[in-house]
């Protein structure tokens, strides 16, 4: 089992380009999670899915669009990045809530100048 | 609102030492969750440990240990003996059956020094 994986690991954007990154799960797991980390504050909550077909947002959403129509799959998207965008994102799953183990992929490093 | 704090920024050892990382958290919740993570310099995000608030027993897996202590909100890590592959940032966590959100600490750098 691959567990979960992120596309891509690196990405350079100018101020108001867009992008997508794909985060991918095989444990067959419901809930979907995508986190930002930055230097001091931990990971925050962007938005999450408790299942195919819907999102809900996290701590941090302003900017951010995300879609899950695949249960293995938890796109995020950046419409109009900014620089205060640059930060590292992870995905994670879990079987159900936040109350069972989540499992993070490697990580995309997304710099915006 | 659920908190975690972990006061400790950055911690330097000297191999072979023994070292804790702090975690306090706050919560109203009476049934929650608890986990430490660790995050090498390769970037991932490593699960250590999770443990229910019904369940104060202390764990230990090799030269981990964990002391949980509801009197005291806290969730404390020990490294016995550390080594230098123990060098990372190690997150603590809190989650809760009533919301969808998992809540991280800031964080502690530990640097093991050779």
């Amino acid at each position: 089992n691959a567990g979960v994986t992120q596309t891509p690991k690196f990405r350079v954007l100018k101020t108001g380009q867009s992008m997508t990154l794909l985060c991918a799960q095989d444990m067959n797991h419901e809930y979907m999670y995508w986190y930002r980390q930055d230097p001091g504050m931990g990971l925050r909550l962007i938005h999450y899915s408790v299942g195919e077909g819907t999102t809900a947002k996290g701590e941090v959403p302003d900017g951010y669009n995300v879609s899950r129509l695949k249960k293995q799959n938890f796109l995020l998207g950046l419409e109009s990045a900014a620089p205060s965008q640059t930060s590292v994102y992870f995905c994670a799953s879990s079987d159900s809530g936040p109350q069972e183990t989540q499992y993070f992929g490697p990580g995309t490093r997304l710099l915006v100048l | 609102a659920q908190k975690v704090t972990q006061a400790q920024t950055e911690i330097s050892v000297v191999e072979k030492e023994d070292v804790t990382l702090d975690c306090v958290y706050e919560t109203r919740d009476t049934t929650y969750y608890l986990f430490w993570y660790k995050q090498p310099p390769s970037g991932e995000l490593v699960f250590l440990i999770r443990r229910n608030s019904f369940d104060e027993q202390n764990e230990i897996s090799g030269r981990y240990s964990w002391n949980f202590q509801k009197s005291t909100s806290s969730f404390n890590f020990t490294i016995t003996a550390s080594q230098v592959v123990d060098s990372a940032v190690y997150f603590c966590a809190l989650g809760g059956v009533y919301g969808n959100k998992l809540v991280f600490g800031a964080g502690t750098i530990l640097r093991v020094k050779s």
